[in-house]
């Protein structure tokens, strides 16, 4: 079946460094997003992505998030300045679109770990 | 997108049914309800989604009542693998982008 691929699982960074997560979803997925899950707390949303442009952003997604779909394959999550506040998993999805079920495909997560 | 209301925690013994409660009394007419799940701390995992017919695949069972303000996921023979946060979520279908917001879900837990 099917899935999406995250790396690294587990990265160990110091507080303000850059960190970059890397997904690769589905072939032919067209919608991505990043979702992020803090330690004990809810699956929150972040970004998502269509057409090489983000199509949606919370509130969470400030200046030092960016996101980039470099080669038609990979979907990277960027942090420009990590923070303490930072360490939680980053989950990648993708869904297909047209009409029908949009089921989303989520990745294994990356934990992010800031210290 | 419609609010859910689901029973923080339920257990179940191993090899009975799971019967999972969603409260969704605003949805409206063009909402599906999907159901998700998250075991430790792996990425969340589709189960199943519905509109208005019950329907089942070969994970669980979705029954939404006539009126669609609740539904129930049907595990039907629990195992311990099924031990997981689940996650009810009413969304409309908009053919292509589906943006999901998770809520706090429903802690099962299969004991033996």
């Amino acid at each position: 079946e099917p899935e999406v691929t995250q790396t690294p699982s587990h990265q160990v960074t110091q507080m303000g460094q850059e960190v970059i997560l890397r997904c690769v979803p589905i072939s032919n997925h067209l919608y991505f997003y990043w979702y992020r899950q803090i330690l004990g707390q809810k699956v929150e949303f972040l970004v998502s992505f269509y057409n090489n442009e983000i199509s949606e952003k919370s509130e969470i997604f400030d200046d030092q998030f960016s996101v980039e779909r470099p080669d038609g394959s990979n979907f990277t999550l960027k942090i420009r300045s990590t923070k303490l506040e930072d360490s939680a998993m980053y989950f990648c999805a993708s869904n297909q679109g047209g009409s029908g079920a949009n089921v989303l495909t989520f990745g294994a997560g990356s934990r992010l770990t800031v210290l | 997108d419609a609010k859910t209301t689901q029973p923080p925690s339920m257990d179940c013994a191993e090899g009975r049914a799971a019967n999972l409660p969603c409260n969704h009394s605003t949805i409206s007419g063009n909402e599906y309800v999907y159901w998700y799940r998250q075991i430790h701390s792996q990425g969340p995992q589709y189960i199943i989604h519905g509109l208005k017919n019950n329907e089942t695949n070969e994970m669980a069972s979705l029954i939404i009542t006539e009126d669609r303000k609740s539904s129930t996921l049907i595990l039907p023979h629990a195992t311990l693998r099924d031990t997981a946060v689940y996650y009810c979520i009413v969304r409309v279908d908009l053919g292509g982008y589906n943006k999901l917001i998770f809520g706090a879900g429903t802690r099962l837990a299969v004991h033996p």
